[in-house]
């Protein structure tokens, strides 16, 4: 079967570190997709990951490990306009995306 | 447009009543996708369409869904006999290939 596991909600205070995991397993898997969705708006684009490894955009980097189906999310320096679901994806070789439920960020001040 | 446009934003149907939601992809690209959401939950894949040809319809949840993309653009998702359990967002996307998705805003559909 298909599955992407992630963590429901996660709270964390302003100009921190978070890390969001995503275990995923999937057939036909081709590569790891983060995306940002603030409610009742469309999911962003925020990273895709290939290969194993780190992969740093400014304050937001994503890891993989396909050995171990494992994908983590990691934002420094926490701002409040950070506070969003942050979807998981498996893209497979047709481009389909699987989806995870979503982590819903709360950013404190 | 700079980016995928759907239409309508906001659409209320009685059960029993048939939908269409419409989906403008960003010019040229090839590959285009529909996603349903729940609320709380992540997008579940619907259907898929590479230029005219639907080559994955897997996600549809049941013979009421049909999508169709006759000139390998504009693509319209039809809802028959709409139901409560078809209250969600539907999401379309389009990809100038099979790789980064670019996502709509929706069509909320709520069903009384």
């Amino acid at each position: 079967g298909q599955n992407i596991d992630q963590p429901t909600e996660m709270t964390a205070t302003e100009g921190a570190i978070v890390q969001i995991n995503c275990t995923y397993q999937t057939s036909g898997f081709n590569g790891l997709f983060w995306y940002q969705q603030h409610a009742g708006e469309a999911p962003t684009f925020l990273s895709y990951n290939v290969l194993d490894g780190l992969e740093e955009k400014g304050r937001f980097s994503s890891f993989l490990s396909r050995s171990k189906g494992y994908s983590y999310l990691l934002l420094k320096e926490l701002q409040m306009k950070d506070s969003a679901s942050y979807l998981c994806a498996a893209s497979s070789n047709t481009g389909k995306l699987i989806f995870g439920q979503g982590t819903t960020l709360q950013v404190k001040p | 447009g700079a980016g995928v446009s759907q239409s309508p934003r906001y659409k209320v149907a009685k059960r029993g009543q048939d939908v269409a939601l419409r989906c403008d992809p960003i010019s040229g690209h090839v590959s285009l996708f529909w996603y349903q959401q729940a609320l709380g939950q992540g997008p579940e894949f619907l259907t898929y369409f590479q230029n005219e040809a639907q080559l994955d319809k897997s996600g549809l949840p049941s013979d009421r869904f049909f999508a169709e993309r006759p000139e390998g653009s504009v693509s319209t998702l039809k809802i028959q006999r709409t139901q409560q359990e078809d209250s969600a967002v539907y999401l379309c996307a389009s990809s100038p290939g099979s790789v980064e998705q670019y996502f709509g805003p929706g069509t909320r559909l709520t069903v009384t």
